[in-house]
């Protein structure tokens, strides 16, 4: 993930609307990414992982997108929901670490 | 599913206090992480744990120290408390890497006011 600073980026949205959520990251030689999502008060939660070989991957309506050449990682939510709005999180990892990297996370707050 | 718990959701705490946070998984991870966030700076990792008596230092493991006893406990402690570390603090397991899965579980925090 990117390295921190102080102010949260802010993802405003309507209910229903699809959200997407950007995360750079620096490691050229990370192989695998995760999405965690961050309810109030709450731990971060796995949502979607993603390897190195791969572009993309789909879950539950949620897509990650991958594109190494520009070490950029996204985040697809379709059809967002209220329960959505939380502190959303990339993290990437090389090999054999035990240790990823966190980007410093997304705020998506969700209009009814 | 994995539980990882942690021993206190609140807690309050004076300048120069000596503080446990324990933190206890049932998955039989091999790892153990302890992480402090705060606002706009992200999950920073203070000292992790690969194997019970091991551990190394994270990013910021100064003002902390940490035991591993037991494969399914990890204990973050502060000896003296200072107002610096109040923070959420989040205790997280994993498996190996190398596995096709090596999500980190989380906790759900603690949140350590220190007056």
């Amino acid at each position: 993930g990117e390295s921190v600073g102080l102010h949260l980026p802010t993802l405003s949205v309507q209910e229903g609307d699809n959200s997407i959520i950007n995360c750079a990251y620096s490691n050229s030689a990370s192989d695998y990414f995760i999405w965690y999502k961050q309810e109030s008060g709450k731990g971060p939660q796995f949502i979607i992982d993603i390897r190195s070989n791969m572009d993309k991957r789909q879950g539950q309506r949620v897509t990650v997108l991958l594109n190494k050449t520009v070490k950029h990682l996204s985040l697809q939510i379709a059809a967002t929901q209220p329960g959505d709005s939380a502190v959303y999180f990339c993290a990437d990892k090389t090999g054999g670490s035990y240790i990823p990297t966190f980007g410093r996370g997304t705020s998506l707050i969700v209009h009814p | 599913d994995v539980k990882v718990t942690q021993s206190s959701r609140y807690l309050v705490k004076r300048t120069g206090e000596k503080v446990f946070l324990e933190c206890v998984q049932d998955m039989d991870h091999e790892n153990m992480f302890w992480y402090r966030q705060d606002p706009g700076l992200g999950l920073r990792l203070i000292y992790f744990s690969y194997d019970v008596k091991m551990k190394e230092k994270g990013d910021i493991p100064e003002g902390y120290s940490v035991s591993r006893e037991k494969k399914e406990r990890f204990s973050l402690i502060l000896e003296s408390a200072s107002t610096n570390q109040t923070s959420m603090y989040l205790c997280a397991s994993s498996p190996h890497p190398g596995l096709d899965n090596y999500e980190q579980y989380f906790g759900p925090g603690t949140r350590l006011t220190v007056t």
